[in-house]
């Protein structure tokens, strides 16, 4: 049971490339999420999926898309990387629909020059 | 939305004191209040949360307290051990999956 499982751990990009953050699950969970972590602003919600086949803007959305591939995938999409995306990215999962904690991944750290 | 603030940013205790972290919230609608720890390298993990019909929750040496109508929650660490070094995230929340987090705290329990 690995739990939210992040792909890749690491990231270097060059301005204007474009790459795909993996994220999935096996704890069977209803709802997922990206945040990023920037130093001193906690985390920010980019894109969530309340349940497999819907998905909705967060607080900081700009840059990024995301598919919800199936309900152990969510995936997040950066068309044209700028460095004002330079960050840690979480994946994570709850049961939805009620007060639940989340359970993240371990991160992507992206840095784009 | 929903705005969170969290203090200190830092805090650096001696092995065996108690530490204290707290949040305001500004939703009066929100009603779930979780903690998480976040050690180097890794996602944050949930330590303890409190909903909002329950005043205080104590899990051995943390515990969390909740005023809804000054709308601020702590967390307490007891007999802080070098362990307990990591970043501390308050969230609040109506619902758990649309967190609005504090800043973080920083702990540093030294031997």
């Amino acid at each position: 049971n690995a739990g939210v499982t992040q792909t890749p751990k690491f990231q270097v990009l060059k301005t204007g490339q474009s790459m795909t953050l993996q994220c999935a699950q096996d704890m069977n969970h209803n709802s997922m999420y990206w945040y990023r972590q920037d130093p001193g602003m906690g985390l920010r919600l980019i894109y969530y999926s309340a349940s497999e086949g819907t998905t909705d803007k967060g607080e900081v959305p700009n840059g990024y898309n995301v598919s919800r591939l199936n309900k152990r995938e969510f995936s997040l999409r950066l068309e044209s990387a700028a460095p004002s995306q330079t960050s840690v990215y979480f994946c994570a999962g709850n049961p939805g629909g009620g007060n639940s904690p989340l359970h993240f991944g371990n991160g992507t750290r992206l840095t784009v020059t | 939305g929903e705005n969170v603030e969290q203090h200190p940013s830092t805090l650096s205790v001696q092995e065996g004191d108690s530490a204290v972290i707290k949040c305001t919230y500004s939703d009066s609608a929100s009603n779930y209040f979780p903690w998480y720890k976040q050690e180097l390298g890794k996602g944050p993990q949930l330590i303890i949360d409190i909903r909002s019909n329950v005043g205080e929750k104590k899990d051995q040496r943390i515990a969390v307290t909740l005023n809804k109508t000054a709308k601020h929650f702590s967390l307490h660490i007891t007999e802080t051990q070098p362990e307990d070094s990591a970043v501390y995230f308050c969230a609040a929340s109506r619902n758990a999956g649309k967190s609005t987090f504090g800043d973080g705290t920083t702990l540093t329990v030294k031997p």
